[in-house]
């Protein structure tokens, strides 16, 4: 069941911008992780934050997790072509083991 | 780059046949999951193995029957499919189930049913 909500759902920018990407969810977590996933292949994992963390940084990555708004963002710095893909955050709690998916957010960075 | 190896990358097949999707990895990770995406949606997971022994089925119709011979390998035996079951297949891993670790997802196999 899905349980993350992203938004937005499309974004495009122009190369070397930022780009921002929201994702909520509904119960209490252990971690959440984003995951990148070019047109048509396999995903990516980016970066994986815990719940008692606040903000995590891999490289032009920038994550932080509100766990009292139940939301997390994904930063993307200086963007590049190769930065489009979709990328989705995905949800572990301590009572399912399990991933829960968000819908994703398609992101264009247009040279 | 994938350290998860999926086979075929495409598969076409007609709902008469029996076909079979291959996943291997050598990373030393016990726990092997399928999933399946269709386009613009999220992977949906289907089964889960942990130490070669299946741990979840997620109501899964019996056309599809997993298989893990062995700690690296990942078998997707498939049976008489309907359209709607053209999707992208995916095979993912992780260290062990259960610890919230990340997972490392195949290529994935595109299968076509007609």
């Amino acid at each position: 069941s899905q349980q993350g909500e992203e938004d937005p759902q499309a974004l495009s920018i122009q190369e070397g911008e930022n780009a921002t990407m929201n994702c909520s969810y509904k119960t209490s977590i252990n971690n959440l992780q984003w995951y990148r996933q070019n047109s048509g292949r396999g995903l990516v994992h980016l970066i994986l934050i815990r719940s008692n963390e606040r903000e995590k940084h891999s490289g032009r990555l920038r994550v932080t997790l509100d766990t009292s708004k139940k939301s997390s963002s994904l930063l993307i710095t200086a963007s590049r072509a190769a930065d489009t893909a979709s990328y989705f955050c995905a949800t572990a709690s301590d009572s399912n083991y399990q991933l829960i998916w968000g819908a994703g957010t398609k992101l264009i960075i247009k040279p | 780059d994938t350290e998860v190896t999926q086979t075929p990358k495409h598969l076409v097949m007609g709902m008469t046949n029996k076909k079979s999707l291959k996943c291997e990895q050598h990373m030393g990770h016990r726990a092997m999951y399928w999933y399946k995406q269709k386009a613009k949606k999220p992977p949906e997971l289907m089964f889960v193995y942990s130490y070669e022994k299946l741990s979840i089925n997620e109501s899964v119709p019996s056309r599809f029957s997993p298989e893990c011979p062995n700690s690296s390998l990942l078998n997707l035996h498939l049976h008489a499919l309907q359209p709607e079951d053209s999707a992208l297949y995916l095979c993912a891993s992780s260290q062990f189930e259960g610890q919230h670790r990340e997972l490392f997802f195949g290529e994935g196999s595109r299968l076509t049913v007609l």
